[in-house]
């Protein structure tokens, strides 16, 4: 069973740090998305990611946040200047030619 | 503004019985629906995709499309307490996230 990677589960930072979440997703997958649930609430898209650049973001994916593949492999969610209001579980999940996303785990980002 | 809407219940019913679970989105060219589950603390999984009007099942699930009257309805039939969770309906594949359904299936 193929599946998505997240890396850290959980982290804690100080307010006004930056942050790198990375996702490794299924090999071969093309599209990439990153989501965030902040606690009892509900998902909520903020970017997807097809052939090496972003193919739409929301109101949310502001300039504080950018993402990147490095690599071919790893997938990466930035927040340069974290605030508390970022404190949410990011989600990363990939999708491929059979039209079935796959999330990770999720990475629960506490920002204090 | 591209919006998703569920009844975020809770909607609980007893073992065996069949769940209905509703949602409606406002962008009428939408054309991919989705439905996924999510267990507390969890990910989403997903369980279903539809693309064309009417009815597609998948074991004891079926999805409901109505693309004139922008609603998408899941059904799962013969429910188990293994079903409790929060269903998910995303509507494309920037997957606007409605705010989820909560069920509990009572034994």
């Amino acid at each position: 069973e193929p599946e998505v990677t997240q890396t850290p589960s959980h982290q804690v930072t100080q307010m006004g740090q930056e942050v790198i979440l990375r996702c490794v997703p299924i090999s071969n997958h093309l599209y990439f998305y990153w989501y965030r649930q902040i606690l009892g609430q509900k998902v909520e898209f903020l970017v997807s990611f097809y052939n090496n650049e972003i193919s739409e973001k929301s109101e949310i994916f502001d300039d504080q946040f950018s993402v990147e593949r490095p690599d071919g492999s790893n997938f990466t969610l930035k927040i340069r200047s974290t605030k508390l209001e970022d404190s949410a579980m990011y989600f990363c999940a990939s999708l491929g030619f059979q039209e079935t996303q796959y999330f990770g785990p999720g990475t629960r980002l506490l920002v204090l | 503004q591209k919006e998703v809407e569920q009844n975020s219940g809770p909607l609980s019913v007893p073992e065996g019985a069949i769940a209905s679970l509703n949602c409606t989105y406002s962008d009428r060219g939408s054309q991919s629906f989705f439905w996924y589950r999510q267990y507390s603390g969890k990910s989403p999984e997903l369980i279903m995709f539809i693309y064309s009007n009417g009815d597609k099942e998948d074991g004891r699930f079926t999805a409901q499309l109505n693309k004139a009257s922008q609603y998408v309805s899941l059904l799962i039939r013969d429910s188990q307490p293994s079903d409790s969770a929060t269903y998910l309906c995303a509507v494309n594949y920037d997957m606007r996230f409605g705010a989820g359904t909560r069920l509990t299936v009572k034994p």
